[in-house]
């Protein structure tokens, strides 16, 4: 079967960095997904790496590194409002996206 | 905005009654996802149409179905409702079948009483 795992919580000081990481078990995939919900609202898509190494958007990296079935999100200059659960997502064989349990991230001032 | 809409926003209902969430996917979407989040935990997937055709389950029970109609619309149908299926169900959508970038409607709060 496919699983993915993620730690449950992670603390960080606002204007730091932080790296959300993503381990996983699977026969075969197409990429992973990262995805942000913040609390009360609906996942919004971060990035998606189809190949090993990372992807940048602004103040998010995400990398992926197949060999060791391994991810992370790597969020900048940390503000307040990243305060949100994370979640990474697999996308197997059928397309399907499997969702790890998310990691809430708490900001602190 | 996502661009994908839910209604109702917020559902209140009793054990045992039945109950129709809709869906409208982003124009030009085929492909409407159905998710169940219940407090503080990950999302569960239920199923996914793609241009009208079931295309793959999830954990679905059989009290649940869903259909998608021709104008792309989805609804997801919740019976013999529990306690156990009070949670936030999302649609999402995307422009294929293989959506590793989904958006997602705001959800429907489900409260069963």
């Amino acid at each position: 079967g496919q699983s993915l795992e993620q730690p449950s919580e992670v603390t960080a000081v606002e204007g730091a960095i932080v790296q959300i990481n993503c381990t996983y078990q699977t026969s075969g995939f197409y990429g992973l997904s990262w995805y942000q919900q913040h609390d009360g609202g609906a996942p919004t898509f971060l990035s998606y790496n189809a190949l090993d190494g990372l992807e940048e958007t602004g103040r998010f990296s995400s990398f992926l590194s197949r060999s060791d079935s391994y991810g992370y999100l790597l969020l900048q200059e940390l503000q307040m409002k990243d305060s949100a659960s994370y979640f990474c997502a697999l996308q197997g064989g059928n397309y399907q996206l499997i969702w790890g349990a998310g990691t809430k991230l708490i900001i602190k001032p | 905005d996502s661009g994908v809409t839910q209604t109702p926003k917020h559902l209140i209902t009793a054990t045992g009654q039945r109950v129709t969430l809709r869906c409208s996917p982003r124009s030009g979407d085929l492909s409407v996802y159905w998710y169940q989040q219940s407090l503080d935990q990950g999302l569960q997937f239920l199923i996914q149409y793609y241009n009208g055709e079931e295309r793959a389950k999830g954990n679905i029970l059989e009290r649940f179905s869903a259909q998608q109609f021709p104008d792309l619309h989805s609804e997801l149908n919740l019976s013999s409702l529990e306690l156990g299926d009070s949670a936030l169900y999302f649609c999402a959508s995307s422009i294929s079948t293989g959506g590793n970038e989904q958006f997602f409607g705001p959800g429907t709060r489900l409260t069963v009483l």
